[in-house]
């Protein structure tokens, strides 16, 4: 069975931490990685990573992925009250569908 | 910066009813999903759908549930009979192709429907 597993499930930091998000997967047929942040409703893209060992940046955001060990982090550097939400990791299955871990709820206390 | 829309937010409706869930994804996108989030649990994969018609389907997605692509711009999620276990959040989503798919699926903020 196709599973994405994030960890830790739940985070409490303090502004201006450092966080490191966890996210391993077993899917059939993978082709890609994505990484999402949910604050309300919708879902917003953050990174998609295809290939091993290649870091990507978005600002205080950088995530890597390792085909070998089937795994990804999300790291956030100097962490804002703004980054609270729930991140999500995803997994693509063959060539349409989205296979998504349970989510890690990050709050960043002030 | 383009966006996938959807309506209604929030739907109520009685076990039973048919219900019809709207999208307009993003203009120059072929891929069209339906994805749906039950109260603290996983965002759930329903259904794709490209060059007008189904790609690939879960076993969630029955008889009760239909997509249809009516004009250039919609696509909905119909749900023929109710049941209270289709309470959820159901979230569209549209992906490019090219460099547009490098950014990633494109989710719209959700229709929240309950069902009583």
């Amino acid at each position: 069975e196709d599973k994405v597993v994030q960890s830790p499930l739940s985070l409490v930091v303090h502004e201006g931490d450092t966080v490191t998000l966890n996210c391993s997967y077993e899917v059939t047929n993978f082709r890609s990685l994505l990484w999402y942040k949910q604050e309300k409703k919708a879902p917003t893209f953050l990174f998609m990573l295809t290939s091993s060992g290649i870091e990507k940046k978005s600002g205080r955001l950088s995530s890597i992925l390792d085909k070998k060990e089937l795994f990804s982090i999300l790291n956030i550097t100097a962490t804002q009250t703004g980054d609270s939400a729930v991140y999500l990791c995803a997994a693509t299955q063959g060539a349409q569908k989205l296979v998504f871990g349970q989510g890690t709820r990050l709050t960043i206390n002030p | 910066e383009p966006e996938v829309t959807q309506t209604p937010s929030h739907q109520v409706t009685q076990m039973g009813q048919e219900v019809i869930l709207r999208c307009v994804p993003i203009s120059n996108h072929l891929y069209f999903y339906w994805y749906r989030q039950i109260l603290g649990q996983k965002v759930e994969f329903l259904v794709s759908f490209y060059n007008n018609e189904i790609s690939e389907k879960s076993e969630i997605f029955d008889d009760q549930f239909s997509v249809e692509r009516p004009d250039g711009s919609n696509f909905t999620l119909k749900i023929r009979s109710t049941k209270l276990e289709d309470s959820a959040m159901y979230f569209c989503a549209s992906r490019g192709t090219g460099r547009a798919a490098n950014y990633g699926y494109t989710f719209g903020s959700g229709t929240r429907l309950t069902v009583v």
